[in-house]
């Protein structure tokens, strides 16, 4: 079945410094999302991107999807405490649902 | 209002109970949907409804029966569970469920624990 991975796992930075976390599946893609869970919350959504080689901007954070539509990237500029989380990016499956990946938690150093 | 609501917050039951976990958006979704995540996990899709209709069953285990009575309304009805369900049980809608990739607006989420 189809397999979403990302890298790193974990990251810990420094209040000030730049964080990417990569998205990886094993299949094509129609369209990739991202959410970010907060510790102890829920996962919130926070951009799609549909075409390939699409680049967003939401303020300090920089989405990227693959010319290929099988990867997918997240930078964050200058990290505050603020960004703390787990960045999942999540694709749909072939039956119209969503494959989470496996996430990256980020923690920020003040 | 871009809010779903799940009750309770915290659920502490024995494997012999029966208990039900709701879920509610008055957002005009006709997808709903079930996950399950365990700690440092990424959600895990159980069930999804479409239209008020079982779209997708992963494969779940009969002691979790899910139901939808009407377009806002999830429910996730729970018996003879095992420890090993204890997770975080978290909602979900979005405006249909499709290719086309809508986000989906999540739920706070109910905490089981199962002794």
């Amino acid at each position: 079945g189809q397999q979403v991975m990302q890298i790193p796992q974990y990251q810990h930075v420094q209040e000030g410094e730049d964080f990417t976390t990569y998205c990886n599946s094993s299949t094509t893609l129609s369209n990739i999302q991202w959410y970010k869970q907060r510790p102890g919350g829920h996962p919130v959504f926070l951009i799609q991107l549909v075409k390939s080689g699409e680049v967003k901007k939401q303020k300090r954070l920089t989405f990227q999807f693959g010319e290929a539509k099988k990867n997918s990237s997240l930078h964050i500029t200058a990290t505050q405490t603020t960004d703390v989380g787990t960045y999942f990016c999540a694709g749909p499956t072939g039956r119209r649902a969503l494959t989470f990946g496996s996430g990256t938690r980020l923690q920020v150093q003040p | 209002d871009t809010e779903v609501t799940q009750t309770p917050k915290h659920l502490v039951m024995g494997m012999t109970n029966k208990k039900s976990l709701k879920c509610e958006q008055h957002m005009g979704h006709r997808a709903m949907y079930w996950y399950k995540q365990k700690a440092k996990k990424p959600p895990e899709l159980m069930f999804v409804y479409s239209y008020e209709k079982l779209s997708i069953n992963e494969s779940v285990p009969s002691r979790f029966s899910p139901e939808c009575p009407n377009s806002s309304l999830l429910n996730l009805h729970l018996h003879a569970l095992q420890p090993e369900d204890s997770a975080l049980y978290l909602c979900a809608s979005s405006r249909t469920q499709g290719t086309s990739g809508y986000e989906q607006y999540f739920g706070p989420g109910t905490r089981l624990t199962v002794t």
